[in-house]
């Protein structure tokens, strides 16, 4: 989507290296979630950040957004070949009306392991 | 396994043919949530369904429409088809409204 900005679009890095995937918005964010795609196939929830400075982590994978809420990184430590796939930031730009969700994604970064 | 069920999971049509994708949230997901994803747009936010009523609208085209029924299954349905409707259509679905979807296998949809 537009209000969503990935970077960058494609990477591949060697296995066992560290990379940083950025995800942008030109607005302040609600609620930013990660997601993760094998090519093909539906999309996985990875996590979601709401607090500004907030930091999760799930194995080797770690997520940060930024105080002003308007920018979050996906971090991987010690890639491996399980970690390839399309990695997806979303954003509910907020309808504030019950029951509404309107979650939507960045383009995506497409990420390849080389052994 | 996320829970979700779409169906069919592939399906090869003609310009101007009507098709409908069908897709069964999780049990007890009163959300559903379509999406369109294609090279070229990535995964576009197209409707959001809660409990049988819409919720929310995004760049769904004119030519499509879809609906939640009581049981909370749901369909989308494309009319008058074109060729850049090809793509894969996700159906995904939550309990309420956390962030955390649920998402289908999907659905490919090729117009010849």
């Amino acid at each position: 989507s537009q209000e969503l900005e990935q970077s960058p679009q494609s990477l591949i890095v060697q296995e066992g290296k560290n990379l940083t995937i950025n995800c942008t918005s030109s607005k302040t964010l609600y609620g930013l979630y990660w997601y993760k795609q094998k090519y093909g196939e539906g999309l996985i929830f990875l996590m979601m950040l709401q607090k500004g400075g907030e930091e999760k982590s799930h194995e080797k994978i770690t997520a940060k957004l930024d105080e002003k809420k308007q920018q979050s990184s996906l971090h991987i430590t010690a890639s491996q070949p399980s970690h390839a796939g399309i990695y997806l930031c979303g954003a509910d730009i907020g309808l504030l009306i019950q029951g509404a969700q309107k979650l939507v994604f960045g383009q995506g970064t497409r990420l390849t392991i080389n052994p | 396994d996320s829970g979700v069920t779409q169906t069919p999971k592939h399906l090869i049509t003609a310009t101007g043919q009507r098709v409908t994708l069908r897709c069964s949230p999780r049990s007890g997901d009163l959300s559903v949530y379509w999406y369109q994803q294609s090279l070229d747009q990535g995964l576009q936010f197209l409707i959001q369904y809660y409990n049988g009523e819409e919720r929310a609208k995004g760049n769904i085209l004119e030519r499509f429409s879809a609906q939640q029924f009581p049981d909370l299954h749901s369909e989308l349905n494309l009319s008058s088809l074109e060729l850049g409707d090809s793509a894969l259509y996700f159906c995904a679905s939550s309990v309420r409204y956390t962030g955390e979807l649920f998402f289908g296998e999907g659905s490919r949809l090729t117009v010849l």
